[in-house]
């Protein structure tokens, strides 16, 4: 497609429970973000994949929280036993560069789970 | 650690006020910056890119500048309109340490420009 494509949109879980997040980037991008944003908030880093490998995931809060990109395009991000604080807008990013020179960043609509 | 700051949190100006929106960072090793636009519910748009040996870059009204060595970057918005109205968010890419390779955003400025 012609931008960044998450889904779902909009996700509402329970307390507890596991959660999968997709993200789709911009065609030939290889590296990928994901960001999380709570209201009010700008966005924090999670993990950063250059090609198929996480290049950097410090940003993962617990050992809950997992992604992947197995064929270097589309990246999942799963988060188990979900807790309420786990509640946000969940970004994903893509760029044609990836780290050191890190070019124009471009951003999906985001993945809002809340967690019940 | 990178730290960014947005000064003012939320700005309120009448249509035609040209405004400014300021963004200060604590680790000058950056390899760029960039000016973001949030609509509500929505994801960030790339307003902006100034890469760490430029000192400004312009689109339309918008303009950015840079300082790197006192870690500051202005974005002016000329002539402001309605439509305008937004959450404004800077960002750095770190060049070294912990910060290395990754966006670190400020909280963002909340613009209402009422008609």
């Amino acid at each position: 497609g012609a931008g960044v494509s998450q889904t779902p949109s909009n996700k509402v879980t329970e307390k507890g429970k596991y959660v999968e997040l997709r993200c789709d980037p911009i065609s030939g991008h290889t590296a990928l973000y994901w960001y999380r944003q709570s209201l009010g908030q700008g966005p924090e880093f999670l993990i950063y994949f250059q090609g198929t490998g996480a290049a950097d995931d410090s940003g993962l809060p617990n050992d809950r929280f997992f992604a992947v990109r197995p064929e270097g395009s589309v990246s999942t991000l799963k988060i188990q036993r979900t807790e309420r604080g786990d509640s946000a807008v969940y970004l994903c990013a893509s760029s044609r560069l990836g780290a050191p020179n890190t070019g124009e960043l471009f951003f999906g609509e985001g993945s809002r789970l809340t967690v019940l | 650690k990178q730290e960014v700051t947005q000064i003012p949190a939320a700005l309120s100006v009448p249509e035609g006020e040209n405004l400014v929106l300021n963004c200060s960072f604590t680790d000058s090793a950056i390899y760029n910056l960039q000016w973001f636009r949030q609509d509500p519910g929505k994801g960030l748009t790339s307003l902006l890119l100034i890469q760490s040996s430029q000192r400004e870059q312009t689109s339309g009204r918008l303009n950015a500048s840079l300082d790197k060595s006192s870690g500051r970057s202005t974005l002016y918005i000329a002539a402001s309109q309605p439509g305008d109205s937004a959450t404004y968010l800077c960002a750095v890419t770190g060049a070294g340490g912990t910060s290395y390779g990754k966006l670190t955003f400020g909280q963002g400025t909340i613009l209402t420009v009422h008609p």
